[in-house]
């Protein structure tokens, strides 16, 4: 079947860290894959995105890979702030439209001031 | 642009009781998803909805929860006679008919039950 594996947490950091959370997926087709970000007692919010193989998504100085070879997505930031302090959700939706997006179960990030 | 609108933000329920949490898309989505977030997991899909129609609720408990998107108004989660195991976060999202699959969250409702 289709899924989402995320690195458990929680990650605990000290501010101005290098930040990895790892995402592995599997699916038939072509999936476009995504990282959301939930800060506490908020909904969730796209974080970024990227719809094929080696495209890169960025945002807010974070970074993840479409990696077809190794199934993986990883997401990536060089200095971690305290604000970064939040849930971090990896998904695939396998069609063009949302029909019905997979999340990963969640990886909760703590960063030390 | 208003977001997406979810309410009540907190509801509060008596074993046996019923809830009823309302989402409004975001202006120009006509497509509607329910998650639940029990605490300290991740996103359970329950339903997705199109105007007037239930596209997939493969998610959803076969009893005591339904959901209803009609052409004018709020889509409408109800669970009947809720049971302690009901109380969770259930975060509403919307997508625009040409989505290539990105969400927009609600803020969610947390429901708590006594």
């Amino acid at each position: 079947g289709n899924s989402v594996t995320q690195m458990e947490g929680p990650v605990t950091l000290s501010e101005e860290a290098f930040l990895t959370i790892n995402c592995t997926y599997t699916a038939t087709g072509y999936p476009s894959l995504f990282w959301y970000v939930q800060y506490p007692g908020e909904g969730l919010q796209l974080l970024l995105k990227a719809t094929k193989a080696d495209d890169k998504g960025s945002n807010k100085g974070f970074e993840a890979t479409y990696r077809k070879e190794t199934t993986s997505f990883h997401l990536e930031k060089g200095s971690v702030q305290v604000s970064d302090s939040a849930v971090y959700f990896c998904a695939l939706s396998l069609y063009s439209s949302a029909s019905k997006i997979i999340f990963g179960s969640g990886t909760r990030l703590s960063i030390r001031p | 642009n208003a977001g997406v609108m979810q309410n009540p933000r907190h509801l509060v329920r008596r074993r046996g009781q019923e809830a009823r949490l309302r989402c409004s898309p975001m202006k120009g989505h006509s497509h509607v998803y329910w998650y639940r977030q029990l605490p300290e997991e991740g996103l359970k899909f329950m339903v997705y909805l199109q105007k007037e129609n239930i596209i997939d609720e493969s998610g959803m408990p076969k009893e005591r929860f339904s959901a209803e998107f009609p052409k004018e108004g709020p889509s409408i989660l109800r669970i009947q006679q809720v049971v302690r195991g009901d109380s969770a976060a259930y975060f509403c999202a919307s997508s625009p008919p040409d989505s290539t699959g990105e969400l927009f969250f609600g803020e969610g409702s947390r429901l708590t039950v006594l």
